[in-house]
């Protein structure tokens, strides 16, 4: 079975904080999403990394693909309150891309 | 911007009752799933479709469950006699390449209550 763990899987800071959340397998995948969910709402996509040591930037979220398809990290500069929210990792398997999902990092960003 | 989008949002039902949940998915995609996530946990794979027929299927996508694409825009998942555990947030999504997982879309999700 694969599976993608998160970590933390929760996160507590002050805003102007830099962090990172780590999603690891010991699976390769052929893509990898990141995508950030609000309660009673639906995963809304970040990025989606595809190519082995990849790193896409959007404003101050990194997000870094390893170099051998199994695992990501998102880093997030000078957090902000805004950036409070549930972020979900997302690996894409089978003929079609159905996409396994970890826990979860629950991050809460402190004015 | 284009979105999927998912009706209703919050259905309530009785157990052993019919319930079709609906999404209309991005009008030029071709590959679309179905995802469940009970309150506090992950995301759970159900199915996914292309070219008119079911591509896979978990194992929680038993007997139970089916889905169609009952007309060029909708995609409909049918529970046909639904338990208690089948409480749950339901998510359709779509994407336009399969695997190379150009990128999954997710609607805003059905709330489904079983009593």
């Amino acid at each position: 079975t694969q599976l993608l763990e998160q970590s933390p899987q929760f996160l507590s800071i002050q805003e102007g904080e830099n962090l990172t959340v780590y999603c690891n397998s010991s699976s390769v995948f052929s893509s990898l999403q990141w995508y950030r969910q609000e309660p009673g709402e639906g995963p809304v996509l970040l990025v989606t990394v595809v190519t082995g040591g990849e790193v896409k930037k959007l404003k101050r979220l990194t997000f870094q693909f390893g170099d051998a398809r199994k695992d990501s990290s998102l880093h997030i500069t000078a957090a902000q309150p805004g950036d409070t929210g549930l972020y979900l990792c997302a690996g894409a398997r089978g003929s079609q891309g159905n996409l396994i999902f970890g826990k979860g990092t629950k991050l809460s960003v402190k004015p | 911007e284009p979105e999927v989008t998912q009706t209703p949002s919050h259905q309530v039902t009785q157990m052993g009752q019919e319930v079709i949940l609906r999404c209309v998915p991005i009008s030029n995609h071709l590959y679309f799933y179905w995802y469940r996530q009970i309150l506090g946990q992950k995301v759970e794979f159900l199915v996914s479709f292309y070219n008119n027929e079911i591509s896979e299927k978990s194992e929680i996508f038993d007997d139970q469950f089916s889905v169609e694409r009952p007309d060029g825009s909708n995609f409909t998942l049918k529970i046909r006699s639904t338990k208690l555990e089948d409480s749950a947030m339901y998510f359709c999504a779509s994407s336009s390449a399969g695997v190379r997982a150009d990128t999954q879309y997710f609607g805003p999700g059905t709330r489904l209550t079983v009593l």
